[in-house]
């Protein structure tokens, strides 16, 4: 079976400094992983994904996330925040025998002026 | 705007009543999803439809059915509700949905308050 652990669920941080989402998965076989992103009262936004290839990721918003197999992690990290990131963030695996996406409990970044 | 509508925004009903969510997926896009999101349980996977057709099935409950139209529009139908229903149902689609993964883009949700 799929599972996702993000770590921390609040992540407080001031603008313009780096953040480093966490997140850790177990599967029994290869997966793809993804960020979501959900702003208050709104739906999830796909930030990025990893499908296969390069184990650096980009991402929209400035946001890039490295796959590490060995550690089975796949991290999300911004150089610089806005007050405009805050948000609830979430880690997302689909192994390759599953259609569906198992989430996260979520992270929520809040960026502190 | 990621293209998925879902209607209505929120919905307050009584225990023991039923209710029906909807959901319009994004233009040419044949797979919809259904998940709940709660305070206690996080974003589960609940069911997907694939052009009129079940493909898959996560945690939903009994109580709970849906199907897809053939305009492929989607409708989660719970009955029997019970305060613990009380959550946010999204509803996301994508092109296929099949075991390699394509993007799944989300609509803005359904919250239902159970009294």
């Amino acid at each position: 079976a799929q599972s996702v652990t993000q770590l921390d669920s609040q992540v407080p941080v001031f603008e313009e400094a780096p953040v480093e989402l966490r997140c850790n998965y177990s599967s029994s076989v290869s997966v793809y992983l993804f960020w979501y992103v959900q702003y208050p009262n709104q739906g999830l936004q796909l930030l990025l994904k990893y499908l296969s290839g390069s184990t650096l990721v980009k991402g929209i918003n400035g946001f890039e996330a490295e796959f590490n197999k060995s550690q089975t992690s796949f991290h999300l990290r911004k150089p610089s925040v806005h007050i405009s990131d805050t948000a609830e963030y979430f880690c997302a695996v689909k192994d390759t025998g599953r259609r569906a996406l198992t989430f996260g409990s979520g992270t929520r970044l809040q960026v502190q002026p | 705007d990621s293209g998925v509508t879902q209607t209505p925004k929120h919905l307050i009903t009584a225990t023991g009543q039923r209710v029906t969510l909807r959901c319009s997926p994004r233009s040419g896009d044949l797979s919809v999803y259904w998940y709940q999101q709660s305070l206690d349980q996080g974003l589960q996977f609940l069911i997907q439809y694939y052009n009129g057709e079940e493909r898959a099935k996560g945690n939903i409950l009994e109580r709970f059915s849906a199907q897809q139209f053939p305009d492929l529009h989607s409708e989660l139908n719970l009955s029997s509700l019970e305060l613990g229903d009380s959550a946010l149902y999204f509803c996301a689609s994508s092109v296929v949905g099949g075991v390699v993964p394509d993007t799944q883009y989300f609509g803005p949700g359904t919250r239902l308050t159970v009294l």
